[in-house]
């Protein structure tokens, strides 16, 4: 079982639509979590990170997260074509011999016109 | 402007070649990081160093070398080792190694 679990996608969704993307971990001592944008070609760019379980708005961007399942979510409002990317989940663990910021493989979203 | 920066951008490599991708940070950043990213596939983790003189392994580490001497810089080495090394190369850093991590650009380097 990975660390950090991602559906690859691709995630097709019409524009204007509400694009959700999920992310499970296995570590139960995870503390933080954050979701990163890649566009094809570029280096990943941070959209929000969540600590606490419930819900974090940014803009069109929800991060939920829900430790007792352990997943977190991001829901994407009004998507847009500029929105197609890959969607990284990254988890941070805390204890053992380091703490570390595990990344999941991504999922591809594809905004249609 | 605070931030990493990554260079080259574009390398080519001759079989048999060392070569070596700079990466530079002024955000006062402890941990940095290099990444290798191959088409359509995750991050994945050669190094990292938490403080300066000191650095990790990590999942592939074969093939490849760092150094941290000063806090701002992490080089990576891709040495005539690694026998696939044409891949996208990201550095990243951060204040702790559970925080956020910040990426520079990325080098794409490619063998001839």
């Amino acid at each position: 079982q990975k660390e950090v679990e991602q559906n690859s996608g691709p995630l097709s969704v019409p524009e204007g639509a509400i694009a959700s993307l999920n992310c499970t971990y296995s570590d139960r001592g995870s503390q933080s979590f954050f979701w990163y944008r890649q566009y094809s070609g570029k280096s990943p760019e941070l959209i929000m990170f969540i600590y606490s379980n419930g819900d974090k708005e940014d803009g069109r961007f929800t991060a939920q997260l829900n430790k007792a399942s352990q997943y977190v979510s991001l829901l994407i409002r009004d998507s847009q074509p500029s929105d197609s990317a890959t969607y990284l989940c990254a988890v941070g663990r805390y204890g053992g011999a380091t703490n570390k910021l595990i990344f999941g493989t991504g999922t591809l979203l594809a905004v249609q016109p | 402007d605070g931030g990493i920066t990554q260079s080259p951008k574009y390398l080519f490599r001759k079989e048999g070649q060392n070569v070596t991708l700079s990466c530079e940070q002024n955000l006062n950043h402890d941990a940095m990081y290099w990444y290798r990213q191959d088409p359509g596939q995750g991050l994945r983790l050669i190094y990292y160093s938490q403080i300066v003189n000191d650095f990790q392994k990590g999942d592939i580490a074969e093939g490849y070398s760092v150094s941290r001497e000063k806090k701002e810089s992490f080089p990576l080495t891709v040495t005539s080792a690694q026998k696939n090394p044409t891949a996208f190369y990201l550095c990243a850093s951060s204040t702790g190694t559970a925080d956020t991590q910040y990426f520079g650009p990325g080098t794409r380097l490619t063998v001839l």
